[in-house]
């Protein structure tokens, strides 16, 4: 099945530690997204790519970075500097910028809680 | 600045009823806007989307919703609500800010049909 995948669904993190979080695609889709949801404030962006080696801070990129070195993957780490991880967090691709109306498209989502 | 509001956190309909999920934005610009469900604990599907032509887009799940110019509003719709259609509704619009075009999500519209 085509789709975007997401792993692992549930994650905890100690205090002080580095965590990753894996997306993978298999639609052939150039642009790719992490997107952070809490509860009662929607989506908010975190960082995108719209080609392969090449990313760009969203609107709450601090304590978090990315990579992208092959298409289908996009991987996200949250970092120690992130005081506030517990959310879930969403991957998403579109085939490429969304700028002529293109349909993101989301995959199931991870949920980290720090313990 | 770009926005997009829902101005009710929850929709309470009888099934059979018709529905209604209200969505207002604030774009410059000609708005690309989009609507999404999210079924508890999963990721956001794609409903449908309004980019240009007819002010009624017809989407997924029997759902369709009306583009308003004057209004600023893009209403998502459905004849008929069923027990299944259960679950937190998402508008965004296009972010004009950035090049790559990336959406701006409201905060969500939780919709309770009862039998």
């Amino acid at each position: 099945d085509g789709g975007i995948t997401q792993s692992p669904k549930y994650l905890f993190r100690k205090e002080g530690q580095n965590v990753t979080l894996s997306c993978e695609q298999n639609l052939n889709h150039d642009a790719m997204y992490w997107y952070r949801q809490d509860p009662g404030q929607g989506l908010r962006l975190i960082y995108y790519s719209q080609i392969v080696n090449d990313f760009q801070k969203g609107d709450i990129a601090e304590g978090y970075s990315v990579s992208r070195e092959k298409k289908e993957s996009f991987p996200l780490t949250v970092t120690s500097a992130q005081k506030n991880p517990t959310a879930f967090y969403l991957c998403a691709s579109s085939i490429d910028r969304p700028i002529s109306g293109n349909t993101i498209y989301f995959g199931e989502g991870s949920w980290l809680t720090v313990v | 600045a770009q926005s997009v509001a829902q101005p009710e956190d929850q929709v309470n309909v009888a099934e059979g009823n018709p529905l209604t999920v209200k969505c207002t934005y604030s774009v410059s610009g000609n708005p690309y806007l989009f609507w999404y469900v999210q079924y508890p604990n999963r990721g956001l599907q794609f409903l449908l989307k309004y980019i240009t032509g007819d002010n009624l887009v017809k989407g997924s799940y029997g759902f369709e919703a009306e583009f308003n110019k004057s209004q600023t509003s893009f209403h998502l719709k459905k004849p008929s609500a069923l027990v299944s259609d259960s679950a937190l509704y998402f508008c965004a619009v296009r972010d004009m800010r950035r090049s790559q075009g990336n959406l701006i999500f409201g905060k969500g519209t939780k919709l309770s049909v009862k039998p």
